[in-house]
Order: structure tokens, then C-alpha cells, then sequence
């Protein structure tokens, strides 16, 4: 079967950095999706990590291990407009996209 | 055209009544996909398409819930007899292939009274 965790809710304070973990378990690999959701809104894609390592892409950051099964994203200098849902979300084996619940990120002043 | 087009907005049924979603993927886009999503985020995965053909429906309710995407026509998601725990936002996300970036409609809230 295929399971992703991720935290329910982080809080962070503006201009700080927050890191969001997300662990999964797929009975196949085909890369590593966050998507960013604002209340209220569609899924926006953020990035894809398929390789090891970190993936940076202005103030955010993706990191992908696959022999953990773990993946980060990275939020620096937080803006009020950070405050969303962030989604995780692997492909894997039987072709099916398997979404985590989803992280409510609280930017507070 | 260049975004998933989902009608309508908002829907509002009595239980037991049909309810039927609409979406337009993205032109070139052969694989659509139908996501449920209740409170605390939880995103529910319901069927996918590769183009016209059913590509994955594990997800899918299936005595009540049914979903089609024809040639030349926006895909759909129906559903019979809805009941107050179908109450939810329901996204269709359209993707070039199965395991690319999806891109997502601004959903149809269904509210079931």
C-alpha cells in the first residue's frame, strides 16, 4: 500500500525558516511532489525532487532521501502570504498519486 | 485551453438527490484525475482517466458514484442519491502524463442538506 505523514500544523513567526517533513511508503518510487494550497484554493504545484539531495528554487527548498523515505521542504524568510496547506504527494507503484493530509503552515508577526 | 475548468463553483443538493461535476483539463493533458477533499485537508484520490479510459477507480464509492471523460466533452463525476458525508470540495486536477505535475481546477464545493 502507499502512506504519506506529514504534521498536521506548524506555527512559525515572519522572516523566520520552517522546515516540513513528510515520510512516505510506496510499493514503487516515481518522485516526490509539494503542492501549496491556499484556503479555500486549488493546489499549486511547488516542486518535484525524483533524485537524492536538495532542490532550491528561491525561498524554497526540497529535499528527497529515498532510501529514508523522507522528504523536506524549506521555507526561508517567511512571508504572512506563507500561511497555507502543504501537501506532499508521491506517485508510486500501481500508477496511482497518493496525497498526504496535508500541513497548515501559521505565519504569525 | 491552458487551466482545468471546473463547473460549477458551488452545488447544493437535498440528500438523496443527483449531483453531477463537470471538468475541462488542460488541452493535451491525457490524464485527469478526481480528488475528494474533506475537512483537515484530507484528500481523498477517487478515479483517474488516461484520456477516455478508466485508468484508475479504486478510489471510487461505486454504487453511488460514477465519472466519464469523452472525447470532445468535459469529463464528469455523478453522483446517485448523495448523502450528507459526500459533502465536500471535489478537484479535478488535469497532468501530461500519470506521474507529472498535476495542475488543479478551483473545485465545486458540494453541499449535501
Amino acid at each position: 500500500g502507499q502512506n504519506i505523514d506529514q504534521p498536521t500544523e506548524m506555527t512559525a513567526t515572519e522572516g523566520a525558516i520552517v522546515q516540513i517533513n513528510c515520510t512516505y511508503q510506496t510499493s514503487g518510487f516515481n518522485g516526490l511532489f509539494w503542492y501549496q494550497q491556499h484556503a479555500g484554493e486549488a493546489p499549486t504545484f511547488l516542486s518535484y525532487n525524483v533524485l537524492d539531495g536538495l532542490e532550491e528554487k528561491g525561498r524554497f527548498s526540497s529535499f528527497l532521501s529515498r532510501s529514508k523515505g523522507y522528504s523536506y521542504l524549506l521555507l526561508k524568510e517567511l512571508q504572512m502570504k506563507d500561511s497555507a496547506s502543504y501537501l506532499c504527494a508521491a506517485p508510486g507503484g500501481y500508477q496511482k498519486v497518493t496525497f498526504g493530509t496535508g500541513t497548515k503552515l501559521q505565519v504569525i508577526p | 485551453g491552458e487551466e482545468v475548468a471546473q463547473t460549477p463553483k458551488h452545488l447544493v443538493r437535498g440528500e438523496g438527490q443527483k449531483a453531477k461535476l463537470y471538468c475541462a483539463p488542460i488541452k493535451g493533458h491525457s490524464y485527469v484525475f478526481w480528488y475528494q477533499q474533506v475537512l483537515k485537508n484530507e484528500f481523498k484520490f477517487l478515479i483517474s482517466f488516461q484520456n477516455e479510459n478508466v485508468f484508475d477507480e479504486t478510489g471510487m464509492p461505486k454504487e453511488r458514484f460514477s465519472a466519464k471523460c469523452l472525447p470532445n466533452s468535459p469529463c464528469s463525476l455523478e453522483i446517485q442519491a448523495t448523502k450528507l458525508e459526500d459533502s465536500a470540495v471535489y478537484f479535478c486536477a488535469s497532468s501530461l502524463l500519470w506521474d507529472t505535475e498535476a495542475f488543479f481546477g478551483q473545485g465545486t464545493r458540494l453541499t449535501v442538506v
